[in-house]
Formats: C-alpha cells, structure tokens, sequence
C-alpha cells in the first residue's frame, strides 16, 4: 500500500543554518505531495505542495520538489530561524479504488532551531 | 480564506460520558471533511471520512458506534466519542477539503480530549 517514510529527528540547527529534511514515498498511483508544519499545541498548517512530477513548491523560503524518478519530496531551507522550530510532517494525496482520495502522513520531522 | 475552526480546544471529561467535537469551514464550502488522531510525538492517523449528507466513511479498526461522525450541513462535522475511556485521551484534529480537483486539506486547530 501507499505510505510515507520521513528522516527521523529530533534535528537540532543553529540558526541560518541550511536544513534538509528528506521524504520518499511509495504509491500506486499518481499523488499529489504535501509539506505540512505544526506548531506546538496547534493543528497542521500547509506549507507547500506539488502536484505532478518537477514541480517545485516553495512558501516563507522552504521548497521541495516532486522527483518522480526517485520517489522522492525532500523539503529544504537555506538558512533556517529560531521561528521555524516546528514538527514538520510530509504527506501524499492518492486515489483509491472506490473513487475517494486517501491521505497518508509520515510520522513527523522535529527540527528545534538554537539562536 | 479557508480557515477551519474547532470546538471545544480542549475538553476534560469523566470516563463513562460522551464528549462531541465541532469542526466547522468558516469561509468556504466543505464537501468532504476528515477526522484524525494524533498521539503524543507520533503522526496523524485517519479515522473517517464524512461527505456532505452521506454516512461517514471508516478506516480499518475505528469503532463506528463509539466515533460517532456527522456531517449535517456543508460547513460542520461533529465527532461524539461516545462512553469515553481514559485510553481515548488524545489530540483529535479535523480537515476539510472544498469541493473540486484540489486534494488540499484545511486543518482545524485541534481538539485536545482528556478522559479521566
């Protein structure tokens, strides 16, 4: 079935430095990727998204690019701040047999930015 | 736009009583909405799909009659944990999407529920 392997954290940076935090996926069909951040005690917030292989999503500095040919959505900044300590989840939109989509999340990047 | 809000943010509850959950699309159209559960440091787990006057759709080991799921009108959901037990403590989000190609989903806040 369709899932979503993140890095493991928690990632510890110091601030400005370059962060990258990798996502592969496994689908049978033709998903849509999402990068989602969730602050602490709050729900997900959608940071950015791409639809069809080469596409390139970016929002407040972040990218990822959807790589059909390695499966993968790696989600990177170049110089990161104390602000965007979060826990970042990547996740992919499929469609299912029935007709509906299915949403599957990855278990969640920490990344804690020091000043 | 597409702002999804919930109520209550958080709720303590007795076990043995039921507790309903409110997640509503302010400024947009939600044909389908989703319900998740997060638990501590782990990711979010799907547990039904609800479309619009239809009957909720479940995943694979959620209890129908104990998640209640309602989805009256196309800007609410409601989720009733029913008899609630200490181990259905957790952070329950919901999601909608609006009608059309998007797959984009608009989360709500969150709802912590802790039954004590």
């Amino acid at each position: 079935g369709d899932s979503v392997t993140q890095m493991e954290g928690p990632v510890t940076l110091s601030e400005e430095a370059f962060l990258t935090i990798n996502c592969t996926y496994t689908a049978t069909g033709y998903p849509s990727l999402f990068w989602y951040v969730q602050y602490p005690g709050e729900g997900l917030q959608l940071l950015l998204k791409a639809t069809k292989a080469d596409d390139k999503g970016s929002n407040k500095g972040f990218e990822a690019t959807y790589r059909k040919e390695t499966t993968s959505f790696h989600l990177e900044k170049g110089s990161v701040q104390v602000s965007d300590s979060a826990v970042y989840f990547c996740a992919l939109s499929d469609l299912r047999t029935s007709g509906t989509y299915k949403y599957i999340f990855g278990t969640g990047t920490r990344l804690k930015v020091l000043a | 736009g597409a702002v999804v809000s919930q109520h209550p943010s958080w709720v303590i509850c007795k076990s043995g009583t039921s507790v309903k959950i409110e997640c509503r699309s302010l400024d947009f159209q939600a044909t389908t909405m989703f319900w998740y559960r997060q638990f501590p440091k782990q990711s979010l787990m799907l547990m039904a799909t609800s479309n619009e006057g239809s009957k909720a759709t479940y995943e694979q080991g959620v209890e129908k009659d104990k998640f209640l799921i309602n989805h009256a009108s196309l800007t609410l959901s409601t989720l009733t944990v029913t008899s609630a037990h200490p181990e259905d403590s957790s952070f329950y989000i919901c999601s909608a999407r609006r009608s059309g190609p998007s797959r984009e989903q608009y989360f709500g806040p969150g709802t912590r529920l802790t039954v004590t």
